[in-house]
């Protein structure tokens, strides 16, 4: 099925560990997110892109990377693991035009805790 | 600067109305609508854009008053499928939205 993909769907890892959350899509989409829910609360978003080799921040993005190779892949890396980035995130996308006039299509998250 | 929503949570029994408002400091130009259930992705209900436009999916619509730089969400004689977590994302013209903290919605049979 045509969608957004992420990997892997829930890790537990150690202070200062570091991880790579995955996220593809095969709808062809310019424009992708990523976006941390903390329990009870809205999403925030972390990082966006919108077309490859094109990134930037959004309202969170201390302590997480982003890259932007293919139109498919928009992996986010997390150095230095802190229990303050313990969250269920959550990676979408959206078609260009370059506003917010398209629904996002979410993945089904991955429930990352720090311990 | 996120939106505001109320109420926080709603109660309801099958049959019974419901009103989601989104309230926004800044100039707007989109409402999104999702749904989220318990565990799972939130999923697209439907967008407003500038223009007063009403909406609807199923039993559920929407209107966007740009004055007021509001949006409600009016759920008409809910199911129990219309269970889950509301949200509204604003947009101001560029590439992102903004989200609220949701509204908690649960229906009784």
């Amino acid at each position: 099925n045509a969608g957004v993909t992420q990997t892997p769907k829930f890790r537990i890892l150690k202070i200062g560990q570091s991880m790579t959350l995955q996220c593809t899509q095969d709808m062809n989409h310019n424009y992708m997110y990523w976006y941390r829910q903390d329990p009870g609360m809205g999403l925030k978003l972390i990082y966006y892109s919108v077309g490859a080799g094109i990134t930037d921040k959004g309202e969170v993005p201390n302590g997480y990377n982003v890259s932007r190779s293919t139109t498919e892949d928009f992996p986010l890396r997390l150095e230095l693991a802190a229990p303050s980035q313990t969250s269920v995130y959550f990676c979408a996308s959206s078609h260009s035009p370059g506003e917010s006039n398209q629904p996002q299509h979410f993945g089904d998250g991955t429930r990352l805790s720090i311990l | 600067q996120q939106p505001v929503q109320s109420p926080q949570a709603v109660i309801l029994r099958e049959g019974e109305d419901a009103v989601i408002n989104c309230s926004s400091s800044k100039a707007l130009y989109s409402v999104h609508w999702y749904r989220q259930k318990h565990g799972e992705a939130p999923v697209f209900l439907m967008i407003l854009l500038k223009g007063g436009e009403q909406k609807g999916h199923e039993k559920i619509s929407a209107s966007f008053n740009e004055k007021k730089q509001q949006s409600s969400l009016y759920l008409t004689a809910s199911q129990l499928s219309y269970s889950g977590t509301y949200f509204c994302g604003t947009g101001g013209g560029d590439y992102k939205l903004s989200f609220g903290a949701g509204t908690t919605v649960t229906v009784r049979a």
